[in-house]
């Protein structure tokens, strides 16, 4: 079965530029997950969205990103403008509902310059 | 206090040895409980779930659950240097949230 699948895997641009981060979740899983990694702060959840509902965004850094799930088999993260701090690993999850496990997708490492 | 705490490490255990991995969380309500690795420069895998007291083995793999304590841990027996990498502990505090522990890094020694 394929699993959560993420594109790029790589993203580098230049500060101010728009960045968008792409998730297809596991078919059949109706939760999925946005989270951000970095050394210092560990992984922290940014979104969840719930059939395709954003349920959860408190973990958004600020109005510079923003997430949207406009059907089941896909999900963006987007950040404009982009700035040298949101360099990090960006992951998409996705779950069953209820107290199921998440199942990663590969990740993008993102370098804003 | 963080949700989930994890012994800091790094842990460095010869070839064959077990290690020992520990974690403890916050929230007493908590329900479904997960061992994650994860390589280097790579996403979190799922190795263990457990969901009550007690101990789950798979493979190599033991994960043990302490509701009253608000305890889990896992055992890696037979420690393989293919086992070297970063354990993250996750713990439900709602029906959707996982909260992480910062991550043990296992350092397996041949």
């Amino acid at each position: 079965d394929a699993g959560v699948i993420q594109s790029p895997r790589h993203e580098v641009t230049e500060m101010g530029q728009e960045v968008t981060l792409r998730c297809k979740p596991i078919s059949g899983h109706n939760s999925l997950f946005w989270y951000r990694q970095t050394m210092m702060r560990g992984l922290e959840l940014l979104i969840y969205f719930n059939n395709n509902v954003p349920i959860d965004d408190s973990g958004m850094p600020e109005d510079r990103f923003s997430a949207k799930m406009p059907n089941a088999s896909f999900s963006t993260l987007k950040i404009q403008p982009s700035e040298p701090r949101d360099s990090a690993v960006y992951f998409c999850a996705s779950s069953d509902p209820g107290f199921q496990p998440q199942h990663f997708g590969d990740g993008t490492r993102l370098s804003i310059l | 206090q963080k949700e989930v705490e994890q012994n800091s490490g790094p842990l460095s255990v010869p070839e064959g040895a077990i290690a020992s991995l520990n974690c403890t969380y916050s929230d007493r309500g908590s329900q479904s409980f997960f061992w994650y690795r994860q390589y280097s420069g790579k996403s979190p895998e799922l190795i263990m779930s457990i969901y009550s007291n007690g101990d789950k083995e798979d493979g190599r793999f033991t994960a043990q659950l302490n509701k009253a304590s608000q305890y889990v841990s896992l055992l890696i027996r037979d420690s393989q240097p293919s086992d070297s990498a970063t354990y993250l502990c996750a713990v439900n505090s709602n029906d959707y949230k996982l909260s992480f522990g910062a991550g043990t890094t296992v350092t397996v020694r041949a």
